[in-house]
C-alpha cells in the first residue's frame, strides 16, 4: 500500500480481555517494528521484524504482550489480560532497512476501562 | 544504552518566525544517526529531518535544519518562516550504527501564534 495501515484507530476493552493490533507496512518494506507511546511519554520500542530473522522483543514489558508477522507483510500485536497500564498508543512503522528512518501508521489508541 | 534529553516540554513561535527546538543525546558510540520526527494531531510520526554523526555538515531540508554539535552531543532543530501547519509534537531520535531501534526524546509540544 502507499503507506503503514493500522487497525483499528481505537479500541476500548475490559480489563482482562485479550486484544489484537494489526499493522499493515509498505509494501517491499522488510522492516517492521512495533512502539508504545503513553501519555506525554516519548515512544518505547516494543519489537523489530527483519526480513526473515528472528524478531527483537527486547522491548516487550511482559508475558502478555506478543506479536507476530505473517508472510514479512502483516504483523499482529496481542495483549493478553489487558490491564489498565495497557492504555496508550500503539505505533506500528516500516523500513527498508538501513538508517534511513521509517514510516509510522497513525497509530491505536487503545483504551482499557 | 542510547539516552535522547529534550528539555523544552512547550514552546511557541509567531507565525513566520523562527524557533529551535532542542536535544541532547548520550551515547558512547562513534558512529550513529539523529532524526527529528512531527507528530501532527493525526498522531501519524512524519520525518523531517536525518543527520549522519559522521558527517560535519548540518542537514537542511527547506525552512527545517539542524544544528549538530557533535561533542556537546547536542542535535537541534531550527524552523525558519514558521507555518500553522508546522504545529505539532516534535521528537527528537537516535539510532546506533547496525542497529535499527530508534530511541526517542519526550517530546516538545510546538505551538504556532497567527
Amino acid at each position: 500500500g502507499a503507506g503503514v495501515s493500522q487497525s483499528p484507530s481505537n479500541k476500548v476493552t475490559e480489563k482482562g480481555k485479550d486484544v489484537e493490533l494489526r499493522c499493515d507496512p509498505i509494501s517491499g518494506h522488510t522492516a517492521l517494528y512495533w512502539y508504545r507511546q503513553s501519555l506525554g511519554q516519548g515512544l518505547e520500542f516494543l519489537i523489530y521484524f527483519q526480513g526473515n530473522s528472528a524478531p527483537d522483543k527486547s522491548g516487550l514489558p511482559s508475558d502478555r504482550f506478543s506479536a507476530e508477522r505473517t508472510g514479512g507483510s502483516v504483523s499482529t500485536l496481542t495483549i493478553q489480560r489487558t490491564q489498565q497500564e495497557d492504555s496508550a498508543v500503539y505505533l506500528c512503522a516500516s523500513s527498508q532497512g538501513g538508517h534511513y528512518g521509517y514510516t509510522f501508521g497513525s497509530g491505536t489508541r487503545l483504551t482499557v476501562v | 544504552a542510547q539516552t535522547v534529553t529534550q528539555s523544552q516540554p512547550e514552546m511557541s513561535v509567531q507565525e513566520a518566525e523562527t524557533v529551535t527546538l532542542s536535544c541532547t543525546y548520550d551515547t558512547s558510540e562513534s558512529d550513529y544517526y539523529l532524526f527529528w520526527y512531527k507528530q501532527p494531531p493525526s498522531r501519524q510520526m512524519i520525518l523531517v529531518i536525518r543527520q549522519e554523526a559522521y558527517k560535519q555538515q548540518n542537514a537542511t531540508e527547506n525552512r527545517f535544519s539542524v544544528n549538530f554539535q557533535k561533542a556537546a552531543k547536542s542535535f537541534s532543530l531550527k524552523i525558519s518562516d514558521s507555518q500553522l501547519g508546522d504545529a505539532a509534537m516534535y521528537f527528537c531520535a537516535s539510532q546506533r550504527f547496525g542497529n535499527e531501534k530508534l530511541t526517542f526524546g519526550t517530546g516538545t509540544r510546538l505551538t504556532i501564534i497567527p
